[in-house]
């Protein structure tokens, strides 16, 4: 139990492309989901928490309108990079927590998508 | 900004040994210490959440102990087999101004383990 998919597993695209990632928990309900962004040789960085019918809150640094964050449904949430630049390669997973959210709760990841800007 | 430092940052076993890496962390305002589990070309699989000084958790070959007054996790692979090739990951949830904890985890670079048969 506890599956999380993420769509698409690997992006190309010319600069100036906007790029939807896809999140879905498959087997449960997921109220709040997270996404995350790693560079090379980097940990992996929260970008933003994505709380269903709700704003995502972002981290600092993390421009909202760059990254655009929809939680529409229980089971979907949805990160969009706007007018993509190469500076804004790099691998983005999502996760979620089945249950009860909470800091002590683990929580579920998506297989990551690799966005390359060309 | 939460240090989250994991070592060593990679090692190569032989089938069979047992092996240990250390996650260290802020010992102030400690919420709860995660452990995952990354094989390459798949998701992040939660091993362990610990959340209270001297806590041990097992799980089959792999064991977790956890030093939340000093700042530390150690997680130990016994009798190593080539499917525990892997990066482990740790990640520290700290305690907020309300005493609840965050949801914002501080992930280590990670632990690459390569598991020779």
């Amino acid at each position: 139990g506890a599956v999380v998919s993420q769509h698409p597993s690997w992006v190309i695209c010319k600069s100036g492309t906007s790029v939807k990632i896809e999140c879905r928990s498959l087997d449960f309900q997921a109220t709040t989901m997270f996404w995350y962004r790693q560079f090379p040789k980097q940990s992996l960085m929260l970008m933003a928490t994505s709380n269903e019918g709700s704003k995502a809150t972002y981290e600092q640094g993390v421009e909202k309108d760059k990254f655009l964050i929809n939680h529409a449904s229980l089971t979907l949430s949805t990160l969009t990079v706007t007018s993509a630049h190469p500076e804004d390669s790099s691998f983005y997973i999502c996760s979620a927590s089945a249950g009860r959210v909470g800091p002590n709760q683990p929580q579920h990841f998506g297989d990551g998508t690799r966005l390359s800007i060309l | 900004i939460l240090n989250v430092e994991q070592s060593p940052q990679s090692l190569h076993v032989q089938e069979g040994d047992s092996t240990n890496f250390t996650c260290s962390f802020p010992s102030s305002n400690f919420y709860a210490l995660h452990w995952y589990r990354w094989e390459t070309a798949k998701s992040p699989e939660a091993l362990f959440v610990m959340t209270l000084n001297g806590d041990e958790k097992k799980k089959g070959r792999i064991s977790a102990t956890l030093n939340t007054k000093e700042g530390y996790s150690y997680l130990y692979i016994k009798g190593s087999q080539p499917e525990d090739s892997a990066t482990y990951l740790c990640a520290f949830s700290p305690r907020g101004y309300s005493g609840a904890g965050s949801y914002q985890l501080t992930f280590g670079k990670g632990t690459k383990l390569s598991v020779i048969p």
